[in-house]
């Protein structure tokens, strides 16, 4: 079973700053199969990233997710105000096919 | 548009089984490489996958659950219904449903439900 750990646990930001979010995979993941999600207080998780670097629609061009094998990052280029959440990576393996990562909190400084 | 909605009930009792629908719109799910799988969320907890049911009817477990796990889908309806037995209150969490098509290659969840929150307690 592929475990996925996500790094820091929360990221104390200011607007306007760069925001650098980690995903490892205990076994090597296919790029294909790592997805990045944002979840809001009180919402469903929002679709961000598919395919280790592709936004999905409708996504700012701030958001970009990079990585292969075992390491993958999500960036945020610039935070604005709505960027203020719970961030997860989620990958696709032959079982149990789908896991996620327990999160990265992005909290305002 | 795609949209998804799950229902059932709020407060289930410890041993009792729960059984959740989902019920979408904006797509079908006898459309080659479309899934609708399940998720849940402990309050203030990751997310864990719980299952998903294909066009085809193919149907995936999560192995630490597979045996407390059922899913079905009714096409005509548009609603896919999971039922979980034995009902603990490790169990309560919240319950999305949402969409996934492979049709390009991708493994992912792109369209989300709202998600009602499940409480077990007597």
């Amino acid at each position: 079973e592929i475990m996925l750990t996500q790094s820091p646990g929360t990221l104390s930001l200011s607007p306007g700053e760069r925001a650098t979010l980690s995903c490892r995979a205990s076994q090597s993941v296919s790029s294909t199969y790592l997805a990045w999600y944002q979840q809001k207080p009180g919402q469903a998780p929002r679709l961000l990233i598919y395919g280790a670097s592709n936004r999905a629609t409708g996504i700012p061009d701030r958001f970009s997710g990079s990585g292969s094998g075992t390491d993958f990052t999500l960036t945020i280029s610039r935070l604005e105000p709505e960027d203020f959440a719970v961030y997860y990576c989620q990958q696709y393996d032959s079982s149990p096919l789908w896991t996620f990562g327990q999160g990265t909190k992005v909290e305002i400084k | 548009q795609i949209t998804l909605k799950e229902s059932g009930p709020t407060l289930v009792k410890p041993t009792q089984t729960l059984t959740l629908t989902c019920t979408f719109s904006g797509f079908s799910l006898s459309t080659t490489a479309v899934g609708v799988g399940w998720i849940r969320q402990p309050p203030g907890k990751a997310l864990e996958w719980l299952a998903l049911i294909y066009w085809d009817d193919d149907k995936r477990y999560s192995p630490s659950l597979k045996s407390r796990l059922t899913v079905t889908k009714d096409t005509s309806k548009n609603q896919v219904v999971l039922t979980m037995t034995n009902m603990h209150p490790v169990d309560t969490a919240t319950y999305y449903c949402a969409h996934h098509s492979y049709i390009s290659g991708w493994y992912h969840f792109d369209y989300w439900g709202q998600g009602p929150l499940v409480t077990v307690s007597s």
